[in-house]
């Protein structure tokens, strides 16, 4: 069980929107830095979103983020089939000092 | 361009140590900024952070492995390590090395290695 909640999976038809949500706590989300992680298992992890809403080279814009007090959400525009797989959020929790991962969503195009 | 490479052996019997190293090319962990991670995900589960060492060589574990996880560094090799001791059939998973920046989250992955916990 995550201190990091997560929907278990999400679904859209391709083109439309989807949203995740992470909610937390004041004092993992609601102190700290919020990024983004896309995987596919098998394959290597990789950041989508970092520092709540800031995207990587290389990253297309469909791909945005925001963090409002102790959640944070994941939005994805113009889905492509190419999109599914699992995302998750992952933030430093300042009480236990130790890095999380929210559970993981799994997104269904 | 930063890469990351995991190494050890691919089993390892139940109550053993499990040690794996990381090989970091194209940067150096002596770079004042950056955390080294070690991150896992049994089959069928979700990515789970184990720890990290910094520059200095301080630590942060996850609190549950506290009492059986130790990270280590060696700068000459430009590597670091994980050993986890007494490990049992539910520390069988992929294992990934990362590396981690403030506010740049975990930037750069190894492409994960399994380890399988059977005797």
């Amino acid at each position: 069980q995550s201190v990091l909640t997560q929907p278990p999976s999400v679904s859209a038809a391709p083109g439309q929107k989807v949203t995740i949500s992470c909610s937390g706590t004041r004092a993992n989300i609601g102190s700290n830095y919020v990024s983004w992680y896309y995987h596919v298992p098998g394959t290597t992890p990789r950041v989508l979103i970092y520092d709540n809403n800031k995207r990587p080279s290389g990253i297309p814009d469909r791909f945005s983020a925001s963090k409002s007090a102790t959640s944070a959400t994941l939005a994805i525009t113009g889905l492509q089939t190419g999109d599914e797989g699992d995302y998750y959020c992952g933030t430093w929790d300042s009480s236990s000092r130790e890095w999380m991962f929210g559970g993981g969503t799994k997104l269904t195009v | 361009q930063v890469q990351l490479q995991e190494s050890g052996p691919g089993l390892v019997k139940p109550s053993q140590t499990l040690s794996l190293t990381c090989t970091v090319s194209g940067g150096s962990i002596s770079s004042g900024v950056y955390f080294w991670s070690w991150i896992r995900q049994p089959a069928g589960k979700g990515l789970e952070w184990l720890g990290r060492i910094y520059t200095s060589g301080s630590t942060n574990y996850k609190s549950s492995l506290k009492s059986r996880i130790t990270i280590s560094g060696d700068t000459s090799k430009n590597q670091f390590s994980l050993e986890l001791r007494s490990v049992t059939a539910a520390d069988t998973a992929v294992y990934f090395c990362a590396r981690f920046m403030e506010r740049r989250g975990l930037d750069y992955w190894g492409r994960g290695t399994l380890v399988t916990v059977s005797s």
